[in-house]
Formats: structure tokens, sequence, C-alpha cells
């Protein structure tokens, strides 16, 4: 099956710096996702990016299906972005997302 | 109140005990999910429903049965819970296919 893998699995940063998230995905995928999990458990919505660049405030994404991997940019992290980032993608019409294992981001002042 | 409702919040049972974790949505939307999450495995797909009539087994559904009671309710059940199941449970609504997403604030399970 489809398989959708993050890296770095675990990232420490001083509140300020900018990071790089990685999402990679072994065959086609639709509706490309990231999501944000924070410390409490509560999943939020970042971006629905099946392709091309979208940007939010200091976060921004970009997917190249072509190429099967998708890019999430942290910019001036804050102690708020900790967290697990996931990406998700949607087997080709089986309207099932699939996540990905995570990567662990924690910020410090 | 949230969109996507999940009761309870925190529970712990027996092995061999029979639990039932409900969802509650305000979306209006027809399909539903529940996924299960482990550390350092993601969430992992264990039923979906896209309509009342329509009942469909993800990647994990061993163990679970679930009950799309009306449009916006969706039970998961473990009919003899296992330590194993010991996990963190979310229900998620879409409107349209794999788009706009909405979790509930999940239910901590523990088994013991």
């Amino acid at each position: 099956g489809i398989q959708v893998e993050q890296s770095p699995p675990d990232l420490i940063l001083q509140e300020g710096a900018n990071s790089t998230l990685r999402c990679n995905f072994s065959d086609s995928v639709n509706n490309l996702q990231w999501f944000h999990q924070n410390p409490w458990g509560q999943l939020i919505n970042l971006f629905y990016i099946p392709s091309g660049t979208k940007q939010n405030g200091r976060l921004s994404a970009t997917t190249v299906a072509t190429e099967r991997y998708s890019l999430l940019y942290i910019s001036s992290s804050q102690t708020t972005d900790s967290g697990v980032y996931f990406c998700a993608g949607e087997y080709y019409n089986t309207d099932k997302l699939i996540f990905g294992t995570g990567t662990r981001l924690q910020v410090f002042p | 109140d949230a969109d996507v409702t999940q009761t309870p919040r925190n529970r712990i049972t027996k092995t061999g005990k029979r639990i039932m974790l409900e969802c509650s949505q305000t979306k209006g939307h027809d399909r539903m999910y529940w996924y299960r999450q482990d550390p350092g495995l993601g969430l992992r797909l264990i039923y979906y429903s896209f309509d009342v009539k329509d009942i469909n087994k993800g990647e994990i559904s061993d163990g679970y049965s679930v009950s799309r009671q009306a449009q916006a309710k969706f039970s998961l059940s473990l009919e003899s819970a296992i330590p194993n199941q010991t996990a963190l449970y979310f229900c998620a609504t879409s409107d349209l296919p794999g788009y706009g997403y909405t979790f509930g604030s999940g239910t901590r399970l523990t088994v013991v």
C-alpha cells in the first residue's frame, strides 16, 4: 500500500529559527494535506495542498506531485509552533486519508 | 460547542470489558471516520462511513465495530478490550472526498 514518510522525525529549534519539514509518498496521491497536533492533542488542518505553493502567515507549503513530495516551511518559529506535524494523502479515488508518522517539533525560548 | 465532539475524553477500562466511544458532529458532513493514534505510528484508519447506510473497514478494523446511528453520530465499540488497544482515538468528518477534514479532540483510552 501507499507509504507516507516524513522527515525529520524530531526537530528541536530555538525561537526565531526557520525549518523545513518533508513528506515523501510512495505512489500518486490526491488531496495532500498538512496537520498540526498541538501539545494538548488537538489536530488542526494547516494546508490543503495537492499541488503548488500556499502561504499562511509564517507557514507555507509546497507540493510537487510529479516528484511525490511536499514541504512545510516554518519561519521565525515560536514556542506555540511546538507539537507534531503530519502530512496525509488520499489514495487515488479511495476517499481515505493515509497519514505519515509525523515530525515532532519542539521550539524553546 | 465544538463542531466534532467526542465522549468520553479519557477512559480507563479493564481487559475484557466492552466499551463504546461516541462521536457527534454539527458540521452537516456525510463522511465520518475513526482513527487511532499510537506513538510513532501516526494516525491509522479504523472504520469510515460515507452515509448512514454505509460502513467500511479501514486499515486496522479487527477488534472494533462501529454504528452510524444518524448523519451526525458515529460510535466506535471495542467488544472485548485488550491492552494493545490503549491509544488516542480520533473521530473526524469531511464534506468532500479527501478534503475539509475536521477532527474531534480525541479520546484517550487506557486498557489495564
